[in-house]
């Protein structure tokens, strides 16, 4: 069982370009989100998906989009990626609906912005 | 909305001392509580929870915290710290009937041989 997969788990960007980061999860869960890791600052939710077809936003939206492509998917695209946003990237999983209230996260992906 | 305070960001200890972590959360309705550990180089894994019923939770590591309503506190403690508890442990809270899962800053526990 892989629980929370993410790709890619390093990447480095120059100031302006654009990539996703990829989510997937094979627990059938409806909640995904999206987390930044940031030293003294914890993690911050970026956006979140209650159910297939919803997102909303979380503490950190600007800067971000995401796709919640079907129940196992959620992505995180950078449209035009700032320093700021060197950081450490957590997306996890929940079924809260379904009465377990535990987040399972991937393995993180360390995004560095030049 | 929801928040979550972690006053300490650093805790050490001497090995085999007790240890007690401390969360204050802020909410306008009820709360869910959690707490949350973060070993080096790895993702978060779950410790405990708190959802109803007894304020005292325990996890299998021999951590507890207790849930106090009137302090609004969360408070992890363990009673004789192992080297391998070394990492950082974060506070959350979730309203009820809301999603979204709002994370304290952390405090990194560092054992003391």
């Amino acid at each position: 069982n892989a629980g929370v997969t993410q790709t890619p788990k390093f990447q480095v960007l120059k100031t302006g370009q654009s990539m996703t980061l990829q989510c997937a999860q094979d627990m059938n869960h409806n909640s995904m989100y999206w987390y930044r890791q940031d030293p003294g600052m914890g993690l911050r939710l970026i956006y979140y998906s209650a159910s297939e077809g919803t997102t909303d936003k979380g503490e950190v939206p600007n800067g971000y989009n995401v796709s919640r492509l079907n129940k196992r998917e959620f992505s995180l695209r950078l449209e035009s990626a700032a320093p700021s946003q060197t950081s450490v990237y957590f997306c996890a999983s929940s079924d809260v609906s379904g009465g377990d209230e535990k987040l399972f996260f991937g393995s993180g992906t360390q995004l560095s912005v030049l | 909305a929801q928040s979550v305070t972690q006053l300490d960001s650093q805790v050490p200890v001497f090995e085999e001392a007790p240890v007690e972590l401390r969360c204050n959360y802020s909410s306008s309705v009820s709360v869910y509580l959690f707490w949350y550990v973060q070993y080096p180089n790895q993702g978060l894994q779950l410790l405990l929870k708190y959802l109803s019923g007894s304020t005292l939770v325990e996890s299998i590591n021999g951590f507890e915290a207790e849930f106090n309503k009137s302090q609004t506190s969360f408070h992890l403690r363990k009673p004789s710290v192992h080297i391998s508890d070394t990492a950082e442990y974060f506070c959350a809270v979730r309203n009820f009937g809301n999603e979204k899962l709002t994370f304290g800053t952390g405090t990194r526990l560092t054992i003391i041989p």
